[in-house]
């Protein structure tokens, strides 16, 4: 069975702080990794995707990965508000579909 | 505008009441797929396809057919709804399953009540 872990949350960061959200899987032969967003009652929404190992930015956001100790995390810096919403992570183990871990809550207070 | 389209988006029926969700995607993609999200169980696959006339079972198929007749629609059946079938439901697609070309799209959702 292959899993994908994330703390349920809520995280709780005040505005302005780095929120830290972090990701185990279990299948070693993942290749693929994938940060969506999803606000409430809303469909969820890709902010990142990293492919190798080591820090990839984009705006306030930066995915890091670690194939050898097999997790992935994404860092918000200067949190927002509007950052509030649950965090999936999604890892795409060879040649089978995606598996989301259940999702971090992350709510940003101002 | 790219994107994926469900409907109907809300809908109540009976246990029993034959329903059908549909899909339609305009990115001319190859991979689609269905899940249902609930409440502490995250988003888990129903079924998903491949291509055309290929599909496959996800985590959580029983109780639903699905089929892909076309390359734009993959719509989900429900022949014989039970209320354990209440849940939020997502269409997705992506361009391949293959890596580096498998970013998902979703639909906006259709919100499922089986009384």
């Amino acid at each position: 069975q292959k899993e994908v872990e994330q703390n349920s949350g809520p995280l709780s960061v005040p505005e302005g702080a780095i929120a830290s959200l972090n990701c185990t899987y279990s299948d070693r032969v993942s290749q693929s990794f994938f940060w969506y967003r999803q606000y409430s009652g809303k469909s969820p929404e890709l902010i990142m995707s990293i492919y190798s190992n080591g820090d990839k930015e984009d705006g306030r956001f930066t995915a890091q990965l670690n194939k050898a100790s097999q997790y992935v995390s994404l860092l918000i810096r200067d949190s927002q508000p509007s950052d509030s919403a649950t965090y999936l992570c999604a890892v795409k183990p060879g040649n089978t579909p995606l598996v989301f871990g259940k999702g971090t809550r992350l709510s940003v207070i101002a | 505008e790219a994107q994926v389209t469900q409907n109907p988006r809300y809908l109540i029926t009976v246990t029993g009441k034959k329903l059908t969700v549909t899909c339609s995607q305009n990115m001319n993609h190859e991979y689609m797929s269905w899940y249902r999200q609930d409440p502490g169980l995250g988003l888990r696959q129903i079924y998903y396809s491949m291509n055309v006339e290929v599909t496959d079972k996800g985590d959580v198929p029983e109780g639903y057919k699905v089929s892909r007749k076309e390359k734009r629609n993959f719509p989900l059946i429900l022949e014989s709804p039970s209320p354990n079938q209440t849940s939020l439901y997502f269409c997705a697609s992506s361009l391949t399953a293959g890596s580096g070309a498998n970013v998902l799209t979703f639909g906006a959702g259709s919100r499922l009540t089986v009384l």
